[in-house]
């Protein structure tokens, strides 16, 4: 059974500040490795979508990298923005299409 | 092309009271799902239609869940009776069949007293 875990659950950083968000898988048989961004109160919106054979994906500020063989993934942003502030979560998904979710990294970037 | 619509956007019901949430998906999408994110969690899969056949509800409580997608389009999930752990935010997805790329509505925050 596809467990996701994500680290941290909550980071406070200073604005402009780069910084890392981890995920990790526990069955490597995924179709592909997605991350989302959350506002509150509002639905999921896709960030980046990581094929399984790919090894990373960037969009703008934004940098996701998947390797498989360890289970894991990360998200990079760079430059961070009060307006990045959001729930950041991957989801593994199978050859059914089916999403497996972590529980999310909480992201305060500070003015 | 607008989104995938979910209604009401909130509910407060009482515990062994009666709900239910309806989901408009993107026009011709013919996968629907409904997903359960109880607050500080991720979303999980409650149902997965194709079209209006059911192809995984693995992890519906079906002694008080139901859903269905009568005509391949439209949505409805219901909940009888509720309970308090039913307090959660119910998200609805479409997506082209075969696609991998899902596309989720604003949700229906409930709250069960």
């Amino acid at each position: 059974k596809q467990e996701v875990t994500q680290i941290p659950a909550a980071l406070s950083v200073p604005e402009g500040e780069n910084l890392v968000l981890n995920c990790s898988f526990t069955d490597s048989a995924i179709y592909n490795l997605q991350w989302f961004r959350q506002d509150p109160g509002k639905g999921l919106t896709s960030l980046l979508l990581i094929q399984s054979s790919q090894r990373e994906q960037t969009s703008g500020r934004l940098n996701a990298s998947l390797d498989k063989s360890s289970g894991r993934s990360t998200l990079y942003i760079a430059a961070s923005q009060p307006g990045d502030s959001a729930t950041y979560l991957c989801a593994a998904q199978d050859s059914s299409y089916k999403l497996i979710f972590g529980s999310g990294t909480r992201l305060l970037v500070r003015p | 092309e607008a989104g995938v619509a979910q209604s009401p956007r909130y509910k407060i019901i009482e515990k062994r009271q009666s709900v239910a949430f309806w989901c408009n998906p993107i026009s011709g999408h013919a996968t629907l799902y409904w997903y359960q994110q109880i607050l500080g969690q991720g979303p999980k899969l409650l149902i997965q239609f194709q079209n209006n056949g059911v192809v995984d509800d693995s992890q519906l409580p079906k002694d008080r869940f139901s859903a269905e997608r009568l005509k391949g389009v439209d949505s409805t999930l219901k909940i009888q009776p509720a309970k308090l752990e039913d307090s959660a935010v119910y998200l609805c997805a479409s997506s082209l069949e075969g696609q991998e790329t899902q596309y989720f509505g604003p949700g229906t925050r409930l709250l069960v007293l």
